[in-house]
């Protein structure tokens, strides 16, 4: 089952903090976060995994809870390198599939 | 170091044709995701392969659809008498190993259009 992710967009100016959801009805092993910008290829953010262990980039924050099944991704003080549609793949069982969201929209202003 | 390659960028092909994707991943990965992203949708898995062991291949939608990986690096991505529904853009991915913890590198993506 493809995972929920909320909001569908979101339209900030810069400076602002937003937070894009994820939610599976499945029990999950991995989490997995990738943004996309328009005509390119999903670039990688960070990985969470079951038991705490995260992997991805300095500047990005997220969590994982485990017994709810869902991910959230905290963007804070957002620059304009952040628009893009942001996508979480869901991994369940450890079998190395990620099943993926339908992505957050995320427009970033001046 | 070089990215991971596709190609081509673009592909228009009659409905009924068979058509091939490459994809060249980055050196010394030994995992190798093709994935189908339909316009304005997330990422559908279709097939991953790891070293020289047989592919999961649970994720292609029919049987049109086949994919080889030669010597544990190129693979191509082969869909046979294409239909309409086929149009999306396919991304390649490449990662160190296999496992939950690795990062997927992804290409530029092939877009196919079916007319």
């Amino acid at each position: 089952q493809q995972p929920v992710q909320s909001p569908q967009a979101v339209i900030l100016r810069e400076g602002e903090d937003a937070v894009i959801n994820c939610s599976s009805s499945k029990a999950l092993y991995s989490v997995h976060w990738y943004r996309q910008k328009h005509g390119e290829a999903p670039v990688f953010l960070m990985i969470l995994l079951k038991g705490g262990e995260q992997k991805g980039h300095e500047k990005i924050s997220a969590s994982f809870n485990e017994k709810k099944q869902q991910s959230s991704l905290y963007l804070t003080a957002s620059q304009l390198s952040y628009s893009g549609t942001y996508f979480c793949g869901t991994e369940g069982n450890s079998n190395y599939q990620l099943i993926w969201g339908a992505g957050t929209k995320l427009i970033i202003k001046p | 170091g070089a990215g991971v390659s596709q190609s081509p960028s673009n592909k228009v092909t009659e409905k009924g044709k068979d058509v091939e994707l490459r994809c060249d991943p980055i050196s010394g990965h030994t995992a190798l995701y093709w994935y189908r992203q339909s316009l304005g949708q997330g990422l559908e898995f279709l097939i991953y392969f790891q070293g020289n062991s047989a592919p999961d291949k649970s994720g292609l939608p029919s049987d049109r659809f086949s994919a080889e990986r030669t010597g544990g690096s190129v693979s191509t991505l082969t869909i046979q008498r294409t239909q309409q529904e086929d149009s999306a853009v396919y991304l390649c991915a490449s990662s160190l190993a296999l496992g939950s913890a690795y990062e997927q590198y992804f290409g530029p993506g092939t877009r196919l259009t079916v007319t």
